[in-house]
């Protein structure tokens, strides 16, 4: 089974800086797929950014962007230029490419707090 | 243009007690998924349908059961409430389409549970 670990549980940047979120993962697969989601105090889950394993580029998106490298099973969110409403919980997750028909859902870090100060 | 909607937003339940929870989606997803998120925790899947007329167990199914007789409905149900299902759940669905798993999980809001 694969597990998601997120090491940092809570974060602190100031407005307009970068802050990098931290996510390892461990699997045996070679294909995959890996996600950041953002949870405000809403409590709704929004993705953020999403990487497929067999792609070498970084995935980007605006102000967001991942350092993914395969071979440490690392998948790291840097966020530039932070915003005050940047701040909710970030979770990393995990996504088997063709596991059981590939619907076995998502497994998740346990999150990352990220606090904005202004 | 309602997504991922799930009925009730929040529940206060007596132990023993049985209710379902409804989710539903409009944008024709074939996946539909169960999580769970305690405090502390990221969310864990409970059950999943990978199409009308089917399901399968998550990683903590026990204690819950799930049914799919429409494509675009999701439920799931609590038979005999106990206070350890104290929890926000989560409804998520996606597409198939080509690659399976590179297809977002689109969630709705969830809906915060509470067993006394």
């Amino acid at each position: 089974a694969q597990t998601v670990t997120q090491s940092q549980p809570e974060m602190s940047v100031q407005e307009a800086e970068t802050v990098t979120l931290s996510c390892t993962y461990d699997t045996s697969e070679s294909d995959y797929y890996l996600f950041w989601y953002k949870q405000p105090p809403s409590r709704q889950m929004i993705l953020v950014i999403r990487q497929e394993a067999y792609k070498q580029q970084n995935a980007t998106e605006n102000r967001f962007s991942v350092n993914f490298q395969k071979a440490a099973k690392s998948f790291s969110l840097k966020i530039s230029d932070s915003q005050l409403g940047d701040a909710a919980m970030y979770f990393c997750a995990y996504r088997s490419r063709y596991s059981g028909g590939g619907a076995d859902g998502l497994t998740f870090g346990k999150g990352t707090h990220l606090i904005i100060q202004p | 243009n309602a997504g991922v909607t799930q009925t009730p937003k929040f529940r206060v339940l007596k132990t023993g007690q049985s209710m379902t929870l409804l989710c539903a989606q409009d944008m024709n997803h074939e996946y539909m998924y169960w999580y769970r998120q305690d405090p502390g925790m990221g969310l864990r899947l409970i059950h999943y349908s990978v199409g009308e007329g089917t399901t399968a167990k998550g990683e903590v199914p026990d204690g819950y059961n799930v049914s799919r007789l429409k494509k675009q409905n999701f439920l799931l149900g609590l038979e005999s409430a106990a206070p350890s299902q104290t929890s926000v759940y989560f409804c998520a669905s996606s597409y198939i389409q080509g690659a399976v798993g590179n297809q977002p999980q689109h969630f709705g809001d969830g809906t915060r549970l509470s067993i006394l």
